[in-house]
């Protein structure tokens, strides 16, 4: 099925561990996110990619890094992983964003994270 | 303020109820607006986009109101299936020329037999 999908599903880090969240879409979207959700927080931008080969920091970025490997993919990497990373993760594409943004986002069905 | 503010529910109504939700946001140029609905530990996913001159879809409706800032959805013939957290997303003006979507925390509605 056409969409986004993001792996792995689940994750348990012990503080200071890294790892990276896979993203890949098949929608031949040009803009890409990564978001992390928290209790009380809503949705919060990490990073973005309006367009292929490049890549953009949004409102918490630090402690994250991102690749934009191809159009289709977008990782998130966590470098040193903290407790306050523990979040559920997302990431989505849409059409065209960026400068225009007007477009429906298509979601992935998350990562849950816990850093112990 | 917060930037999109909603009501948090829950709304518990019974099937076959109508049911409305609004949405305020703070910043006046707000381009486009868009409501999402997110299942239990799911993934939000897009509903609607709501247009100046209001739209439908189905059994819902959206509305916009620019001059008091708030845009709602109103929901008809609830089904069970329809329980879900609501979410007023809200795009606005950031870092120069970009824009960025907002969203809001979200309203909870449960929809019982």
């Amino acid at each position: 099925n056409a969409g986004v999908t993001q792996t792995p599903k689940f994750q348990v880090l012990k503080t200071g561990q890294s790892m990276t969240l896979q993203c890949a879409q098949d929608m031949n979207h040009n803009s890409m996110y990564w978001y992390r959700q928290d209790p009380g927080m809503g949705l919060r931008l990490i990073y973005y990619s309006a367009s292929e080969g490049t890549t953009d920091k949004g409102e918490v970025p630090n402690g994250y890094n991102v690749s934009r490997l191809n159009k289709r993919e977008f990782s998130l990497r966590l470098e040193s992983a903290a407790p306050s990373q523990t979040s559920v993760y997302f990431c989505a594409s849409t059409l065209r964003g960026g400068t225009t943004a007007n477009y429906g986002y298509t979601f992935g069905s998350g990562t849950r994270l816990t850093v112990v | 303020r917060k930037e999109v503010e909603q009501d948090p529910g829950p709304f518990n109504v019974p099937e076959g109820a109508t049911v409305a939700f609004n949405c305020t946001y703070s910043n006046s140029a707000s381009q486009s607006f868009f409501w999402y609905r997110q299942d239990c530990r799911k993934e939000p996913k897009l509903l609607m986009s709501v247009y100046s001159s209001g739209n439908e879809d189905g059994r819902f409706t959206a509305q916009l109101n620019r001059a008091s800032q708030y845009i709602s959805l109103l929901i008809r013939d609830s089904k069970l299936s329809d329980s879900a957290t609501y979410l007023c997303v809200v795009n606005i003006a950031w870092a120069g020329n970009n824009r960025k979507l907002i969203w809001g925390l979200g309203t909870s509605l449960a929809v019982n037999p």
